[in-house]
């Protein structure tokens, strides 16, 4: 069974850069298959997308905060992550990590298993 | 711009059925979406992919109680047979040239 696990600090302070790791196990994320993204809620309100990489490393962010995020993967390790720069307290939030099937697409697709969250809070 | 749409909140009582609704902006009416189920202090659960056609694929170990349908640019969950722990918080998902975009969430109350 597919399991994605979010690992990092929980705590961050202002202008600082919020780095987060997401742990495959139970599949490869050197699959062609698939993509792997990273999602975000906010206290009491929905899901935003952040951004998503894929097997060729190509990758995609939301327009809103493509200037901040990097995506990078590690198939040594079978993780992927995330880095958000000079975040504000804007950025606290539920992040998510996930896996995308492509089926027929070439980028996108359903998002298929979800980790269960890191809480990440953005204070001096 | 490709935006999904959906009411913030709906109810319904125990052992009746539910349709949520999302609405896909003008010009994306052949989209596909996913559905997710957000239940009170967990993670999303991916429920179903729905393509334009009406045809779905679920995730695994999804009950037969959940299905969609779709017209024009609306895409359908029904939950049928309403338990206590289908109150949650339901998610539509979809994505063009790699990317997604969410709607905003329908609450769901089982009464």
């Amino acid at each position: 069974q597919l399991q994605l696990q979010e690992s990092g600090p929980g705590l961050v302070k202002p202008s600082e850069t919020l780095s987060l790791t997401c742990t495959v196990s139970g599949g490869s994320i050197s699959s062609s298959n698939y993509y792997w993204g990273w999602i975000r809620q906010p206290p009491r309100k929905g899901l935003e997308w952040i951004g998503s990489i894929y097997y060729s490393e190509s990758t995609f962010y939301n327009p809103s905060l493509k200037s901040r995020v990097t995506i990078s993967v590690d198939t040594s390790k079978n993780q992927f992550s995330l880095k958000l720069s000079s975040v504000t307290a804007a950025d606290a939030a539920l992040y998510y990590c996930a896996r995308g099937d492509k089926g027929g697409y070439t980028y996108g697709g359903p998002l298929s298993y979800w980790g269960q969250g890191t809480l990440v809070t953005v204070s001096s | 711009q490709l935006v999904l749409t959906q009411s913030p909140s709906a109810s319904a009582s125990l052992g009746a059925s539910v349709k949520l609704t999302c609405t896909l902006s003008s010009g994306h009416s052949s989209y596909a979406i996913a559905w997710h189920q957000q239940q009170p202090e967990k993670g999303p659960r991916y429920l179903m992919n729905l393509n334009s056609d009406g045809s779905h694929t679920k995730g695994d170990g999804i009950p037969n109680r959940f299905s969609g349908s779709s017209s024009g640019a609306e895409r359908y969950l029904t939950i049928s047979s309403l338990q206590s722990e289908d109150e949650a918080d339901y998610y539509c998902q979809t994505w063009d040239t790699g990317i997604q975009v969410f709607g905003g969430g329908t609450k769901l109350t089982v009464l």
